[in-house]
């Protein structure tokens, strides 16, 4: 693994329907991100970690769930996926210190029918 | 709350010189960062501000102005390869970034 990576690439997703994005990160950077991109609205953060074990809501929290159980993974959990939450996913990790440059992963392109 | 304004699209020429703006009002701020996004990819970084005053980096120059919460991203010599989104945003309390709608500038021969 080289930076941070995102599973799966896409995914068309019946709603209703239970869905956990992926995100790793080997740089050991202590904060991770979870945007959504939209057309005409940009990227929104739906939730974020400051480090290991802590979590925070982000602008659309709503229907998402995230854990940070180690420094690595922070996976995003859609519990009930509905229509509008199709959308690309990006995941992002920084370093947490004053400059905090956002690396970002590749993304997800979910389509939730 | 937060209000990151930069324009919507940008078209120009190949071999000139396009600056794209942003004006911002945030609740705090820690820095100002503009990515770059082609189509179909993940944003990368080009440039982060802090203090006000002109950032040089090969032919991408970025400028804050935190009084005027303004900011511009300067490209010169365009490329074809430039032509992507460019996003403004602005780091204010904590680690999370607030990003802008993005520019997206088409580079034409």
């Amino acid at each position: 693994i080289a930076g941070i990576t995102q599973a799966p690439t896409s995914q068309i997703l019946a709603a209703g329907r239970r869905m956990t994005l992926r995100c790793t990160q080997d740089m050991r950077h202590n904060a991770m991100y979870w945007y959504r991109q939209d057309l005409g609205l940009g990227l929104r953060l739906i939730h974020y970690s400051n480090t290991a074990g802590t979590t925070g809501k982000g602008e659309v929290p709503d229907g998402y769930s995230v854990s940070r159980a180690n420094t690595d993974d922070f996976p995003l959990t859609l519990a009930s996926a509905v229509p509008s939450q199709t959308s690309v996913y990006f995941c992002a990790s920084s370093s947490g210190t004053e400059a905090n440059e956002q690396f970002f992963g590749p993304g997800t392109r979910l389509t939730v029918l | 709350g937060q209000n990151i304004d930069q324009p919507t699209e940008m078209t120009a020429t190949e071999g000139a010189i396009v600056q794209i703006n942003c004006t911002y009002q945030t609740s705090g701020f820690n820095g100002l960062f503009w990515y770059q996004q082609h189509a179909g990819e993940a944003p990368t970084f080009l440039s982060y501000n802090v203090l006000d005053g002109l950032e040089e980096k090969g032919r991408f120059s970025s400028f804050l102005s935190r009084s005027k919460g303004y900011s511009y991203l300067l490209l010169k010599e365009l490329q074809m390869k430039d032509s992507a989104s460019y996003l403004c945003a602005v780091l204010n309390s904590g680690y999370a970034l607030n990003f802008g709608k993005g520019t997206s500038l088409l580079v034409t021969p």
